[in-house]
């Protein structure tokens, strides 16, 4: 089956540092792909949809600036917190549409930050 | 904004107990989809139902969307301590984006 590969898996970083995440799909091609951003003990909550060779869609209240998604082939998105504070600590999640087939969604296994 | 209501927000129940979890919303969705997801990890896709009325069944696991396509049930026969884990529905909003359900945690005891 689809396998979206997402790294790192825990990240620890300081206050006002810059911390990227990956999110690969490894066996197919993701034309779109979306961030989720999960809080402890919550659901899901949306923060963008990045499409291949365009800029990402933010959700309403999701600073672009400060999450900067970055989609440049088709197997690869890159979310970069940046200038991070506490309060971004927090479990994110991508997500990677097949661009082939059913176009099914397969997630990634999510990346625990944690801003100190 | 669209919201995806679940209830109960929280479930703990014995070992062989049946049980229903709901996801409402007063939004139409062209489909939906229900995932179990475990501490630190991503969600994991049971199904996805998209004609109103439709029934699925995946082993003990019932899954209906609704006739008006704006709510859906789980129904779990006989749970098992496999069960426990964090069950979210997820309506199909715009031509690709997914919005997820506020989400029920549920636990089995043995």
């Amino acid at each position: 089956g689809a396998v979206v590969s997402q790294h790192p898996s825990r990240v620890i970083c300081k206050s006002g540092t810059s911390v990227k995440i990956e999110c690969r799909s490894l066996d197919f091609q993701a034309t779109t792909m979306f961030w989720y951003r999960q809080f402890p003990k919550q659901s899901l909550m949306l923060m963008a949809t990045s499409n291949e060779g365009s800029k990402a869609t933010y959700e309403q209240g999701v600073e672009k600036d400060k999450f900067l998604i970055n989609h440049a082939s088709l197997t690869l998105s890159t979310l970069t917190v940046t200038s991070a504070h506490p309060e971004d600590s927090s479990f994110y999640i991508c997500s990677a549409r097949e661009a082939q087939g059913a176009g099914g969604y397969t997630f990634g296994s999510g990346t625990r930050l944690t801003v100190v | 904004t669209q919201l995806l209501e679940q209830s109960p927000q929280f479930l703990s129940i014995q070992e062989g107990e049946n049980l229903t979890v709901y996801c409402n919303s007063s939004s139409v969705f062209s489909s939906l989809q229900w995932y179990r997801q475990e501490p630190g990890e991503g969600p994991v896709l049971l199904v996805t139902v998209v004609t109103g009325g439709e029934v699925k069944k995946l082993k003990r696991l019932t899954f209906q969307f609704g006739d008006a396509r704006k709510d859906s049930s789980l129904h779990i026969t006989a749970a098992q301590t496999g069960d426990t884990g964090l069950y979210l529905c997820a309506g199909r909003s715009g031509t690709y984006k997914y919005i997820f359900g506020t989400g029920t945690r549920l636990k089995v005891l043995a």
